[in-house]
């Protein structure tokens, strides 16, 4: 099983500021096959990037993805309010598919 | 527009069972595999099980394989987990959701509780 890591586990920032998430699988990640999902508190998850870095349709391209084999980034070039929620990457390359435990983007 | 709605949750008691269905609209249900994500009160997600369009490929988590079930019903454009043995860990709100990997669509999700 390809366990995934992600750091920090809280980032605080500030509304206009630059996000760096980090997500790292214990295993390289097969073809880039990589997501990564945004979850507001009592909403259902929603998909941000599929593919380690092609944006979901709709979503706002402040928002992007890199990396391959065993290091991903996601990144949110200028924080907006809606922005800060908790962050989760997973990986559908190899099964069983997993999820990281998740970063929490706060309002420092 | 797509539609997932989950139902069949409930509390029941270690070692017991309990099926959850997915009504689907709004797509070609049988052109998509579907599959089931949990998450449990306050943690993060956790992948379950997929189902291939024609049933003919299914694939579990290492934690469900063996006491879970993944099926479907093409004609009545629905997804069921049945699930068997279960245990307090399994408490979670359950989601359906379409396609395999990465998924943009969800249901809202239905609430499983394995209390005594």
């Amino acid at each position: 099983e390809i366990v995934l890591t992600q750091s920090p586990g809280t980032l605080s920032l500030s509304p206009g500021e630059r996000a760096t998430l980090s997500c790292r699988a214990s295993q390289s990640v097969t073809s880039s096959y990589l997501a990564w999902y945004q979850q507001k508190p009592g909403q259902t998850p929603r998909l941000l990037i599929y593919g380690a870095s092609s944006r979901a349709t709709g979503i706002p391209d402040r928002f992007s993805g890199s990396g391959s084999g065993t290091v991903f980034t996601l990144t949110i070039s200028r924080l907006e309010p809606e922005d800060f929620a908790v962050y989760y990457c997973q990986q559908y390359g190899s099964s069983p598919f997993t999820f990281g435990p998740g970063t929490k983007v706060d309002i420092k | 527009q797509v539609q997932l709605v989950e139902s069949g949750g409930g509390l029941v008691k270690p070692g017991g069972s309990l099926r959850l269905s997915c009504a689907a609209s709004g797509f070609t249900f049988s052109d998509y595999y579907m599959s089931w994500i949990r998450q449990a009160p306050g943690k993060g997600l956790e992948w379950v099980s997929y189902i291939s369009s024609g049933s003919s490929f299914t694939n579990y988590a290492d934690s469900v394989k063996g006491r879970f079930t993944i099926s479907r019903d093409n004609a009545k454009n629905s997804l069921y987990l049945h699930m068997n043995t279960l245990r307090a860990e399994d408490t979670a709100v359950y989601y359906c959701t379409r396609g395999s990997g990465w998924t943009v669509y969800w249901g809202q999700g239905t609430l499983v509780t394995v209390s005594s």
